[in-house]
């Protein structure tokens, strides 16, 4: 079984500009949810999307959206991009929402905005 | 006052020593996850438990739901287990403390 993939693995952008990042998550998870970790900070909720609907979102602004595509891949778009953007986006796929479903992360996208 | 804490911030230990983390929280909570992240980001999922305690390895995690406590014990502890250290709870949206840095020298 394939893990959870995310691309690309660095990006550089500009502030004002928009990014799209990308997560296939583990064969047979229907269930991803996205967090940003700024540095020295833990992860923070981004939202999660269950079977190609959000399922819950943190205190993120709405300039962050996302989309889970029919094969539970997602992506997290961030539009008119901040400095305060700048972080490692990490993306978890589980089996299923709630708490009997194990984690299972990608190695993240570390954004620079400048 | 973070909803979820961990101690030490860092810890340094010798190859070999028994290493304890802790991990205390003020929400009510479903389950209690202690994840692994190396320096190069990726997030290692270790223990998932809602009860009582669980062992793999050389890796052994407590909880104690009525105190809202956690610990991550490290038996033996090798330079290989030199990374960050992460406690969270939740279910569908995770509250993650800042972890523990942990560095074993030889």
């Amino acid at each position: 079984e394939t893990g959870v993939t995310q691309s690309p693995t660095h990006l550089i952008k500009t502030r004002g500009q928009q990014v799209t990042l990308r997560c296939s998550s583990q064969s047979g998870h229907n269930t991803v949810s996205w967090y940003q970790q700024a540095l020295g900070q833990g992860p923070q909720f981004i939202f999660q999307y269950y079977r190609e609907e959000e399922n819950g979102r943190g205190n993120f602004p709405p300039r962050f959206s996302g989309l889970q595509f029919p094969n539970y891949s997602s992506e997290l778009n961030v539009n008119a991009l901040e400095l305060d953007d700048s972080a490692l986006y990490l993306c978890a796929s589980s089996l299923n929402r709630g708490n009997n479903s194990p984690l299972h992360f990608g190695n993240g996208t570390r954004l620079t905005v400048t | 006052k973070n909803e979820v804490e961990q101690s030490p911030q860092n810890l340094t230990a010798q190859e070999g020593e028994f290493i304890t983390i802790n991990c205390s929280y003020s929400v009510g909570i479903s389950a209690l996850h202690w994840l692994q992240q190396h320096p190069g980001g990726g997030i290692v999922s270790l223990f998932m438990l809602s009860s009582g305690k669980k062992k793999h390895g050389r890796l052994i995690a407590t909880i104690n739901i009525q105190e809202k406590h956690s610990s991550l014990h490290i038996t033996a502890s090798h330079p290989r287990d030199s990374a960050v250290y992460i406690c969270a709870v939740g279910a569908d949206k995770l509250i993650f403390g800042t972890g523990t840095r942990l560095q074993v020298f030889p």
